[in-house]
């Protein structure tokens, strides 16, 4: 039973939006929601996370539903540093963290 | 600060062979972590230790060990090397207090 479903693949025209839906739907009610993206073949950078409020950072936007089933990262305007891996991470118990395989994401110029 | 740094970079075993992967942060953080990542997939937690003396097992902790006898170092053994341990390896940190883990570069295995 996957704990994050997210999209194998994406594509985005450079200074659009990227939104990367994540689907989180076994969330316990007091777990955050994590994400972190990959560059190339690079440790994991962290992005943003949240319980269930909305969050912006100067990377990026959080949006996750009312239900907090799943939500979705924004990126506002996306550069071509944007390309990258995204994950979608909750935390399994104690201090796991469940990655999954993660979206790819493609800047298009 | 140098954050989380890893040695060494890329490593070549023979099947059978032990080695250690060294991880050290001069952050001063409580949780450090080792993760696998094979092609195509997801990162995985090997083990992890929420402060010098503690260590448990993550998700696939079978065929290494870990100690941590102080706070900044967090290395990882390869008892005998399999075919099957050939991956990246990252190591993380965090503060207790913070929600946010630092990686380091990793470390490319390849056990022939």
């Amino acid at each position: 039973d996957a704990k994050t479903t997210q999209p194998t693949s994406m594509d985005c025209a450079e200074g659009r939006a990227a939104n990367l839906p994540c689907n989180h739907s076994t969330i316990s009610g007091n777990e955050y929601v994590y994400w972190y993206r990959q560059i190339h073949s690079q440790g994991p950078q962290y992005i943003i996370h949240g319980l269930k409020n909305n969050e912006t950072n100067e990377m990026a936007s959080l949006i996750i539903t009312e239900d907090r089933k799943s939500s979705t990262l924004i990126l506002p305007h996306a550069t071509l540093r944007d390309t990258a891996v995204y994950y979608c991470i909750v935390r399994v118990g104690g201090n796991q963290f469940y990655f999954g395989t993660g979206t790819s994401l493609t800047v298009i110029p | 600060n140098a954050g989380v740094t890893q040695t060494p970079k890329f490593q070549v075993l023979k099947t059978g062979q032990s080695m250690t992967l060294q991880c050290a942060q001069d952050m001063n953080h409580e949780y450090m972590s080792w993760y696998r990542q094979d092609p195509g997939m997801g990162l995985r937690l090997i083990h992890y230790s929420v402060g010098a003396g503690i260590t448990d097992q993550g998700e696939v902790p079978n065929g290494y060990n870990v100690s941590r006898s102080t706070t900044e170092d967090f290395p990882l053994r390869l008892l005998s090397a399999a075919p099957s341990q050939t991956s990246v390896y990252f190591c993380a940190s965090r503060a207790g207090a913070s929600y946010e883990q630092y990686f380091g570069p990793g470390t490319r295995l390849t056990v022939t």
